[in-house]
């Protein structure tokens, strides 16, 4: 599509449930990257991807938290036995990856997924 | 280490008034992009531009300029003439070249309020 897709908007959980959300990237963008963004602070870079094959997780918390870029199927980012202080905006962005001189392309971002941990 | 600063936390202004959002980045490479966001209220994340570190031309579109200098790493972005609409919060970013650098290292962002 032209616009990065995140579903859902809002997911709600209770402390210690599974939370899933999902984002699908621009059509021909090879690069997907997943960001937090707690209570419209500065944004703490999670993961990113090139295609299916994990590019960068310095971000991600090691214990519960995981992402996939499947074919043909949208990303993911799971997190798994929430906390509290999970609850933040996760955006999603894409990009064609690297540009001109070796740089990199603008990261597109979708309206993000607000989770709520109860 | 990568760093964004964006030293003012929220501007205040009336509208029409000439508004400038600094932002300071520290980088080790030589190769670098930068970039500015908006962030309405309603959330969505707005790509306004990106800038490379070969190009130190300022750019001007519409009512948006953008003022780079490297002997400073700076990036300012100045609204003029600034509308009620222009309220959000603006987010100044940097990426490196290097590979495995294609992260982007945001700033803590600044709150415009533009009144009528």
């Amino acid at each position: 599509g032209e616009e990065v897709a995140q579903t859902p908007k809002h997911l709600v959980r209770g402390e210690g449930q599974k939370a899933k959300l999902y984002c699908a990237p621009i059509k021909g963008h090879s690069y997907v990257f997943w960001y937090q963004q707690v209570l419209k602070n500065e944004f703490k870079f999670l993961i990113s991807f090139q295609n299916e094959n994990v590019f960068d997780e310095t971000g991600m918390p090691k214990e519960r938290f995981s992402a996939k870029c499947l074919p043909n199927s949208p990303c993911s980012l799971e997190i798994q036995a929430t906390k509290l202080e999970d609850s933040a905006v996760y955006f999603c962005a894409s990009s064609q990856g690297r540009g001109d001189r070796g740089g990199n392309q603008p990261q597109h971002f979708g309206d993000g997924t607000r989770l709520s941990i109860l | 280490a990568q760093k964004v600063t964006q030293a003012q936390t929220e501007i205040s202004v009336v509208e029409k008034e000439d508004v400038t959002l600094d932002c300071v980045y520290e980088t080790r490479d030589t190769t670098y992009y930068l970039f500015w966001y908006k962030q309405p209220p309603s959330g969505e994340l707005v790509f306004l531009i990106r800038r490379n570190s070969f190009d130190e031309q300022n750019e001007i579109s519409g009512r948006y300029s953008w003022n780079f200098q490297k002997s400073t790493s700076s990036f300012n972005f100045t609204i003029t003439a600034s509308q009620v609409v222009d309220s959000a919060v603006y987010f100044c970013a940097l990426s490196e070249a290097r590979t495995g650098g294609f992260k982007t290292i945001f700033g803590a962002g600044t709150r415009l309020f533009v009144k009528a």
